[in-house]
C-alpha cells in the first residue's frame, strides 16, 4: 500500500519570496510521482511528475520539485512566487507497475501575501 | 483541443436519492478515471475503465457503479445516496492503463446531499 503526506496545511508566503512545500511518501513498490495544483473551483491540472532519470524535475509555471530516494521525498520548489501562484498543491504517486492508481496527499494551501 | 468535460456542474440530492455523473474524456484517450474529493481532502481513487470494464476499484462500496461506453465516455452512479457523499468528484482520463501515463482531470461535480 502507498500513503502521502504532506506535513503542512497552509504556508503563507509574500510574493518573490521562494517557497517549499514538503511531500513525503510510503511505499513498499517503486513509484512514479506527480504534483498537481488545484485553483479554486477548478480540477487539478499537472504541474510536474517524476518517471526516472534526473531526481530533479522541472515543471510549468517555474516550479521544480526533487525527488530523494532515501528520504522518501518529493518536495516542490519556486524561486520566486506570485500573487497567481495562491492555489493548493497535491502530491501523489502512483505504482510504476500494473495499472494506475493514483494516491494523492491531503493538500497544501498556499496563499501568496502582496 | 477539448478537455475532459463533466456534467452537471452542480446538483442536490435527497439522502437515499440516486445520482448520476457523466464525463468525456480528453479528445483521443481511451482511459477514464473517478475520484471522490471531500471538502479540504484530496481526491481519493474510485475506479478506473478501460474497454469499457471496470479495471481498478477503490474502497467504495459497491453503491458507486460506472460505466463506460464505446465512445469512451463515462458515467458514475451513487445509489442510496448518504450525507457523506457530499463531494467534488472528479474524472480524469488518459490514453491507456499504463503507470505513469499522465492524467487529465475534469473541472468536476459537485454533489451536495441533504
Amino acid at each position: 500500500a502507498q500513503s502521502v503526506t504532506q506535513l503542512d496545511s497552509q504556508v503563507p508566503v509574500f510574493e518573490e519570496a521562494p517557497v517549499e512545500l514538503r511531500c513525503n511518501y510510503s511505499s513498499s513498490v517503486s513509484v512514479y510521482l506527480f504534483w498537481y495544483v488545484q485553483y479554486p473551483n477548478q480540477g487539478l491540472q499537472l504541474l510536474l511528475k517524476y518517471l526516472s532519470g534526473s531526481t530533479l524535475v522541472k515543471g510549468i509555471n517555474g516550479f521544480e520539485a526533487e525527488f530523494n530516494k532515501s528520504q522518501t521525498s518529493f518536495h516542490l520548489r519556486k524561486p520566486s512566487v506570485h500573487i497567481s501562484d495562491t492555489a493548493e498543491y497535491f502530491c501523489a504517486v502512483s505504482p510504476t507497475s500494473g495499472t494506475y492508481k493514483y494516491i494523492f496527499g491531503t493538500g497544501t494551501r498556499l496563499k501568496v501575501l502582496a | 483541443d477539448a478537455g475532459v468535460t463533466q456534467s452537471p456542474t452542480h446538483l442536490i440530492k435527497t439522502r437515499g436519492q440516486q445520482v448520476t455523473l457523466r464525463c468525456s474524456p480528453k479528445s483521443g484517450h481511451d482511459t477514464v478515471s473517478w475520484y471522490q474529493q471531500a471538502l479540504g481532502q484530496g481526491p481519493q481513487f474510485i475506479f478506473q475503465y478501460y474497454e469499457e470494464e471496470e479495471r481498478q476499484r477503490g474502497n467504495f462500496p459497491d453503491r458507486f457503479s460506472g460505466h463506460q461506453f464505446p465512445n469512451y465516455s463515462s458515467e458514475l452512479n451513487v445509489n442510496a445516496l448518504l450525507l457523506g457523499d457530499s463531494a467534488l468528484y472528479l474524472c480524469a482520463s488518459s490514453l491507456g492503463v499504463g503507470a505513469g501515463n499522465t492524467i487529465y482531470f475534469g473541472e468536476g461535480s459537485w454533489l451536495t446531499v441533504v
